[in-house]
């Protein structure tokens, strides 16, 4: 059974490019999660795709956006970079509508990215 | 701002011995609570999850939640020095699986 993938694995961009990181969610789960993690703190949401549409956001701004594709794998798309982006990427996968009220979501590898 | 605290320690406990991992959170909705294991350079790693007030266990972790006091506690018996991580605690932020996390507290068991 496969787990939560990302690719790329790592990724060095310059201030003012834009990037593209990619989610494969865990076998049977049909909702995909980004979160963003700088060093030394706690992912911070970023938003939640669920039927191919952003169903939560958290507290970023518009050069944050993404996609989800029919077979649940998702996009997460970032437009002039700055170097405050610098982070792991964190894609987390899940089951929707969840088993209420809890449910469990399992974290891929992640992508780090570098914006010199 | 809705919020989950933890101590980020480090928190250092000996080999054997129970480890206490605390966290207090601000969203009174907030139904279900996370706990995370991350190793550092590596994704976080569900160990459990509670969402019914008391005790849950499994094997050596035992997670805690009291809403009316706004607290989750993980507990580690018979600490490791494989234990030895940062540990995320989080919570839902009211429907739709919207999370947050804490800054995490880093554990460090002592051979």
């Amino acid at each position: 059974d496969a787990g939560v993938t990302q690719s790329p694995t790592h990724l060095i961009k310059t201030r003012g490019q834009q990037v593209t990181l990619r989610c494969s969610p865990k076998s049977g789960h049909d909702t995909v999660s980004w979160y963003q993690q700088a060093l030394g703190q706690g992912p911070q949401f970023i938003f939640q795709y669920y039927e191919e549409e952003e169903r939560q956001r958290g507290n970023f701004p518009d050069r944050f956006s993404g996609h989800q594709f029919p077979n649940y794998s998702s996009e997460l798309n970032v437009n002039a970079l700055l170097l405050g982006d610098s982070a792991l990427y964190l894609c987390a996968s899940s089951l929707s509508p969840p088993s209420a009220p809890s449910y469990e979501q399992y974290f891929g590898p992640g992508t780090r990215l570098t914006v010199t | 701002q809705k919020e989950v605290e933890q101590n980020s320690g480090p928190l250092s406990v000996p080999e054997g011995a129970i480890a206490s991992l605390n966290c207090t959170y601000s969203d009174r909705g907030s139904q279900s609570f996370f706990w995370y294991r991350q190793y550092s350079g590596k994704s976080p790693e569900l160990i459990m999850f509670i969402y019914s007030n008391g005790d849950k266990e499994d094997g050596r972790f035992t997670a805690q939640l009291n809403k009316a006091s706004q607290y989750v506690s993980l507990l580690i018996r018979d600490s490791q020095p494989s234990d030895s991580a940062t540990y995320l605690c989080a919570g839902d932020s009211g429907g739709y699986q919207k999370v947050t996390f804490g800054t995490g507290t880093k554990l460090q068991v002592i051979p």
